[in-house]
């Protein structure tokens, strides 16, 4: 059974950082790329950015490009989202995604229950 | 980027009843890489539909999907009652992917 389990979420301060983690379990984690994809709060969903299963390859959505750094660690089967220079307009929820494909983002087959993040003063 | 639009808003429906959502893009979207989710309150998102048209691992046959270019369409045949729900399309042909802002079905 495919499991993912985001942590890392909070309340952080405008202009602050901080570190998303997706455990993975239940299929061969560095055969899949990975995504984050976002829910604001009573709003639809963003795709945030993706990884190729190696690694190699990484996407990202123009709103967080800069800002957001996706890693993989597939010796721990865990994704990672560093989010650094967070405003109000990046309060969501972050769904950790496994994608159908192997690197470029594809349809998402699995997801996680969601971490939050809350940017305020 | 490719916009999705997705119509109606908000659908009114009885359980049995049929439901038609539409996914419209503004730009052709390759290959039919058009992917339908439902959203509970509360849950993840669920896939569905991929490729514009096959069922997910677990998807009833009572949701079937349609299209190709920019017109795509998710059908409910007999609404069930855990069928109301958020319902969001995404393409994933054309970069950055983007998803609809999502249909409601709700019980009338």
């Amino acid at each position: 059974e495919v499991q993912l389990l985001e942590s890392g979420g909070g309340l952080v301060q405008p202009g602050g950082s901080l570190r998303l983690s997706c455990a993975a379990s239940g299929f061969t984690f560095s055969t899949y790329a990975m995504d984050w994809v976002r829910q604001a709060p009573g709003k639809g969903l963003e795709w945030v950015s993706g990884i190729s299963g190696s690694g190699g390859s990484t996407y990202y959505a123009d709103s967080v490009k800069g800002r957001f750094t996706i890693s993989r660690d597939n010796s721990k089967n865990t994704l990672f989202l560093q989010l650094n220079s967070l405003s109000a307009e990046d309060t969501a929820v972050y769904y950790c995604a496994k994608d159908s494909g192997v690197s470029k983002p594809y349809y998402f087959d699995y997801w996680g229950q969601g971490t939050l993040v809350t940017v305020s003063s | 980027e490719t916009v999705l639009t997705q119509s109606p808003g908000t659908l009114s429906l009885s359980p049995g009843e049929r439901a038609t959502l539409s996914c419209r893009a503004s730009q052709s979207v390759s290959s039919s890489y058009l992917a339908w989710y439902q959203q509970k309150p509360g849950q993840a998102p669920r896939l569905l539909i991929y490729g514009a048209s096959s069922r997910a691992t677990g998807t009833p046959d009572r949701f079937s999907g349609s299209g190709s270019g920019t017109d795509f369409t998710l059908t409910i045949s007999r609404l069930e009652p855990e069928d109301f729900a958020v319902y969001y399309c995404q393409q994933y042909g054309n970069s950055p992917s983007t998803f609809g802002r999502g249909t409601k079905v709700e019980i009338k």
